[in-house]
């Protein structure tokens, strides 16, 4: 069965204290992976897409990897705002390949 | 571009009732969908449409209906709300056009839905 697991759940950080979050998938084929973000209140927030393994792409404190069985999202010196929930969903290229997998997310909170 | 715009944004009903969620966006976008968000239970697709006309189910599509007369608007009808159908609906939409590909999903602010 297709799966994506975020992990910490939560996570509290302090300012500039940097640290990653962990997005692993079990797919019978990826098509993309991609990161959101969602404040409280709002809807997801596109980050960032990869497609294959050894992808990385940035954004300002952000840095997202991908591997063949997980993806991390790298928050480097990370600031208040950047406090939020940051999700993982994954596309795969079986049966109906409009449907993405989402994961429950990793709700981080960064102290000043 | 105001993007993706959702109304109610809060909505209370009671069981056997039915209501329309209004959802518009103004980037001439072709993929539009509708995902419910329940604790513990992450995003799931009800409905979606690839353009006018077009619309298909999605994981959960029971007890909701949709239509797309038009490229802007994808309304989510509740037919007879019931107690299992509290949760905040998120209506998206992306540019991807015939191919499968879910580029960039543009999310509006949701519409939190209590069914009593």
């Amino acid at each position: 069965e297709d799966q994506v697991t975020q992990s910490p759940e939560a996570l509290r950080l302090q300012e500039g204290e940097s640290s990653s979050l962990n997005c692993s998938y079990t797919v019978s084929g990826l098509r993309g992976l991609f990161w959101y973000r969602q404040d409280p209140g709002k809807g997801p927030e596109f980050l960032f897409t990869l497609y294959s393994a050894g992808e990385e792409k940035e954004k300002e404190r952000l840095k997202a990897t991908l591997t063949k069985k997980e993806s991390f999202l790298h928050i480097t010196a990370p600031k208040p705002e950047d406090s939020a929930t940051y999700l993982c969903a994954v596309q795969t290229n079986a049966g109906n390949n409009r449907k993405l997998i989402w994961g429950l997310g990793t709700s981080l909170a960064v102290n000043p | 571009n105001a993007g993706v715009t959702q109304t109610p944004k809060f909505q209370v009903l009671k069981t056997g009732q039915s209501m329309t969620l209004q959802c518009a966006q103004d980037m001439n976008h072709e993929y539009m969908s509708w995902y419910r968000q329940d604790p513990g239970m992450g995003l799931r697709l009800i409905h979606y449409s690839v353009g006018a006309g077009i619309t298909d189910q999605g994981e959960v599509p029971n007890g909701y209906n949709v239509s797309r007369s038009t490229t802007e608007d994808f309304p989510l009808r509740l037919l007879s709300a019931a107690p299992s159908q509290t949760s905040v609906y998120f209506c998206a939409s992306s540019y991807s056009r015939g191919s499968a590909t879910n580029e960039k999903l543009f999310f509006g602010s949701g519409t939190q839905l209590s069914v009593l």
